[in-house]
């Protein structure tokens, strides 16, 4: 297996733009999930999706990011519009669904990240 | 909520010596799952340990293993005979018993090894 796949690995914006982040699960895993990572706070949970649907998006910071699961392999996540302080590294994980078939709950599986740099 | 602390921001060791490395956690669970996650310079999120809290036993994998202190909710890492390749940031973890829930991660530990 490829693992979590995200697209783009780096991305460096203007102030004002869209930014469309892009995350591929390991083929099976049944929860998504999407995380920042700044120096300052850590990782912090933005949204996650189980069988593609949102479950808790409490920590997504603004309106100005939303998040979609149109299918089981693919999601995205949106800045419109973005600015200086949305500059991070955005991670995807993935995990297979636990409690399913006596599966025991298991790690989450990270993507490599999206290092966001908007200027 | 369940919360997880990491009191060293950054800590250091001596090539082939041994490190241990902080994590205290709040819940109110009884059963629940304990992870260290390692971020090496290529950001790439390594899974090195997990813990089931219903195992008394503490869990080992080569030279890291883990003090587990259920009563006193703690979960600390040791790695032993420290290399020049496990410099990176060490994230503790945890995983409410339901499994399908976020992961809630510690602020980190930066670790340098000196060679």
């Amino acid at each position: 297996d490829a693992g979590v796949i995200q697209s783009p690995r780096h991305e460096v914006t203007e102030m004002g733009q869209e930014v469309t982040l892009r995350c591929k699960p390991i083929s099976g895993h049944n929860s998504l999930f999407w995380y920042r990572q700044t120096m300052m706070r850590g990782l912090e949970l933005l949204i996650y999706f189980n069988n593609n649907v949102p479950i808790d998006d409490s920590g997504m910071p603004e309106d100005r990011f939303s998040a979609k699961m149109p299918n089981a392999s693919f999601s995205t996540l949106k800045i419109q519009p973005s600015e200086p302080r949305d500059s991070a590294v955005y991670f995807c994980a993935s995990t297979p669904q636990s409690g399913h078939r006596g599966r025991v709950p298991t790690e989450a599986f990270f993507g490599q990240g999206t290092r966001l740099t908007v200027v | 909520a369940q919360t997880v602390t990491q009191s060293q921001p950054e800590m250091s060791v001596q090539e082939a010596e041994t490190v241990t490395l902080s994590c205290t956690y709040d819940t109110s669970e009884s059963d629940y799952y304990l992870f260290w996650y390692k971020q090496p310079p290529s950001r790439q999120m390594i899974l090195v340990i997990r813990q089931e809290a219903y195992k008394q036993q503490n869990a080992t994998e080569n030279r890291f293993s883990v003090n587990f202190q259920k009563a006193a909710k703690s979960f600390s890492l040791k790695i032993s005979d420290s290399q020049l390749g496990d410099a990176a940031m060490y994230f503790c973890a945890y995983l409410h018993p339901s499994g399908n829930t976020p992961l809630v991660f510690g602020k980190g530990t930066r670790l340098s090894v000196i060679a």
